[in-house]
């Protein structure tokens, strides 16, 4: 079945770096953009960026911008989320999710499946 | 604040009908498909309306979503205890090229 699977939570000292992975099995990683959303504690759900596994293009929340880097490993069918210069509100659950492909739509479709999340600790 | 306003809570008792709301404007729901995801503690998200108001197989059809103009709503009916949860509503921004999430509603079933 369609999968996406995160790799393990970890704590980061402010300032520090953490490059979250997700690992896509049951089907075409090329085919289907994938985009990385955030829930700090006690809040909603923030969306971050997406990325184009085909060609690597990347689309990134102002917020974000010049801190995030989306890539992907077309090899290992793995996509990349490295959020930089990590600071204490940072600390949240991290999601990727894959988005869903229309050829005859060209807007946002639906996200699913979901990885099963990685918590992202910010502390000194 | 969210782009998309959504009440912080819901709530009603088993069986009952139960309405979330998702305001929204011109470069986003006017423009664009509207999501609906359910989520737990604890456990992903979970696509629950897709396309305004389409259902996908496996959830149950007590759940429907509508949109009209720059608003849509997602109603449950026949409530059951299973359905408390947080629920967000989701579009595209053309003015700000991404996507945004209403800031939640979490039902409760009294």
């Amino acid at each position: 079945q369609v999968r996406l699977v995160q790799s393990g939570a970890g704590v980061q000292k402010p300032g520090a770096s953490v490059k979250v992975s997700c690992k896509a099995s049951g089907y075409t990683f090329t085919t289907y953009d994938i985009h990385w959303v955030r829930q700090a504690t006690g809040q909603g759900l923030e969306w971050m960026g997406w990325m184009n596994p085909n060609n690597g293009n990347t689309g990134y929340a102002q917020k974000f911008q010049g801190r995030v880097t989306m890539t992907r490993d077309i090899s290992i069918s793995t996509a990349y989320m490295e959020l930089n210069n990590l600071r204490p509100d940072d600390t949240a659950v991290y999601y990727c999710a894959r988005e869903e492909y229309d050829p005859s739509w060209p807007g946002l479709d639906w996200f699913d499946p979901w990885g099963q999340g990685t918590l992202v600790t910010v502390s000194s | 604040q969210s782009v998309l306003t959504q009440p912080p809570s819901a709530s009603g008792t088993p069986g009952q009908r139960v309405t979330i709301s998702c305001s929204g404007s011109s470069p986003n729901i006017g423009n664009n498909f509207v999501f609906w995801y359910q989520h737990l503690p604890g456990t992903a998200p979970k696509l629950l309306i897709f396309r305004n108001n389409q259902r996908p197989s496996g959830v149950p059809d007590r759940f429907s979503g509508s949109k009209s103009a720059t608003s849509a709503s997602l109603a449950i009916s026949g409530l059951r205890s299973e359905d408390e949860a947080d629920y967000y509503c989701a579009s595209w921004d053309d003015s700000l090229s991404g996507v945004i999430f209403g800031g939640g509603t979490k039902v409760t079933v009294l």
